[in-house]
């Protein structure tokens, strides 16, 4: 059973609407972390937060916002999405984010959202 | 830039068969490979986890090797069943602290009973 949870599971939206993805992490983790999966792509990776603070983010466009209030909480706020913004969007945590060794990361079950 | 291209991208085989699920990486400067199960329209679960100074990893049927040299990893599974069905995906951990994982696209296993 993992230890990260995500809501909601899914998520309908039209172009104009603003929504927000919730993700909880139980266990104890430093780092988390925002992927987006589209079909028939590799999971991309979109933010990563340690400690609070985002140490990452690979070139999204501005109308997906993170945030991180603290260690076991991270948000995705969207608004203004596009429909090719529609995929499953994982959310994943890991002890650290420096730690060189053993830093495995562990996955909720995702978000499913369609953007019409 | 690294890229993970894992072959072949679909595989179905009868059940009780053993198979191989392969992954390469273009840059061997790795810390460490990661073996991920997802079923269909979920999150992933990890399945092992290979540190770039080790061979292999197992776990039950599973066993993934690591040939860092030569960029290339496999997923072995013993004795398929039909509860492996799912898709597989390999990643890996750049050679540099405090950087991401990179995926491969899967490979997409069916077994049948």
């Amino acid at each position: 059973e993992t230890g990260v949870t995500q809501t909601p599971r899914h998520l309908v939206m039209g172009m104009t609407n603003k929504k927000s993805l919730k993700c909880e992490q139980h266990l104890g983790h430093n780092a988390m972390y925002w992927y987006k999966q589209s079909a028939k792509k590799p999971l991309e990776l979109m933010f990563v937060y340690s400690l609070e603070e985002r140490v990452e983010n690979n070139s999204v466009p501005s109308r997906f916002s993170p945030e991180c209030p603290n260690s076991s909480h991270l948000f995705l706020h969207l608004h203004t999405l596009q429909p090719e913004d529609s995929a499953l969007y994982l959310c994943a945590s890991s002890q650290d984010w420096v730690a060189l060794l053993y830093n495995e990361q562990f996955f909720g079950p995702g978000t499913r959202l369609t953007v019409l | 830039k690294q890229e993970v291209t894992q072959i072949p991208a679909a595989l179905s085989v009868p059940e009780g068969e053993n198979l191989v699920l392969n992954c390469s990486f273009t840059d061997s400067a790795i810390y460490n490979l990661q073996w991920f199960r997802q079923d269909p329209g979920k999150g992933l679960t990890s399945l092992l986890l290979i540190q770039s100074s080790q061979r292999e990893q197992t776990s039950g049927r599973l066993n993934a090797s690591l040939d860092k040299s030569s960029g290339r990893s496999t997923l072995y599974i013993a004795a398929s069943q039909p509860g492996d069905s799912a898709t597989y995906l390999c990643a890996v951990r750049r050679g540099q602290a405090g950087t991401a994982l990179i995926f491969g696209k899967g490979t997409t296993l069916s077994v049948s009973s």
